[in-house]
């Protein structure tokens, strides 16, 4: 089964600082995504990538960035945290947009 | 542009009941179309998926889903839930080469023993 593991599981994080959210999938897809879950907006997709060396923005990518050193790993960064960013953060990766997602746990982000 | 739509923030059923969750997509071909389950604190799991077909699918744990072209749904069914159905349900469709994936806002399924 594919394993999507995120790091770290919380973070608790002071305003103007960086923060970097971190994904590791072991099984060789070529899509990984970063999505952000709150109450009220479901899943939104922030970046995602095709591949090592590709990112591509979301439907909110202001405030963040992506960076896909290789296909098995696909970090999410926030240079400059503000509270906004308080959030639940989904690592997910697929082969294909019609294959399953595979989802990591979550990360719980805290911007104070 | 695709867009998915759950009308139903929250439902809430008694255990032992039947289930229809809603689920309306906005797309001009056909898409990819998906059922996906997040339980407390863990990610989302797939249920099922459907492209072409037979418009009933059937999933784990005895959960189907209809597709309707006509009616551009995708509805979850269940002929009798269990406690542990409790969750929040999303639907999701993907279509074309982007490989973008568009999720409703979910639904919470609340089952009273």
């Amino acid at each position: 089964e594919a394993a999507v593991t995120q790091s770290p599981r919380n973070k608790v994080a002071v305003t103007g600082g960086k923060v970097t959210l971190s994904c590791n999938q072991t099984n060789n897809h070529n899509n990984m995504y970063w999505y952000r879950q709150d109450t009220g907006h479901g899943l939104r997709l922030i970046h995602y990538s095709y591949g090592a060396g590709s990112t591509e923005k979301g439907d909110i990518p202001d405030g963040y960035k992506a960076s896909r050193p290789s296909q098995e790993n696909f970090s999410l960064i926030l240079e400059l945290a503000t509270p906004s960013q308080t959030s639940v953060y989904f690592c997910a990766s697929g082969q294909s947009s019609g294959n399953t997602l595979y989802f990591g746990e979550g990360s719980r982000l805290i911007v104070v | 542009a695709q867009s998915v739509t759950q009308p139903d923030a929250r439902v809430t059923v008694s255990e032992g009941a039947s289930l229809q969750l809603r689920c309306k997509y906005s797309y001009s071909a056909t898409p990819y179309l998906f059922w996906y389950v997040q339980y407390p604190r863990q990610g989302l799991q797939m249920l099922l998926k459907y492209y072409s077909g037979d418009p009933v699918v059937q999933g784990v744990n005895g959960f189907e889903a209809e597709f309707s072209k006509s009616d551009s749904s995708f509805h979850l069914r269940k002929a009798s839930v269990h406690w542990s159905d409790s969750a929040v349900y999303f639907c999701a469709v993907s279509a074309g080469n982007n490989n973008r994936i568009f999720f409703g806002d979910g639904t919470q399924l609340v089952v009273k023993p």
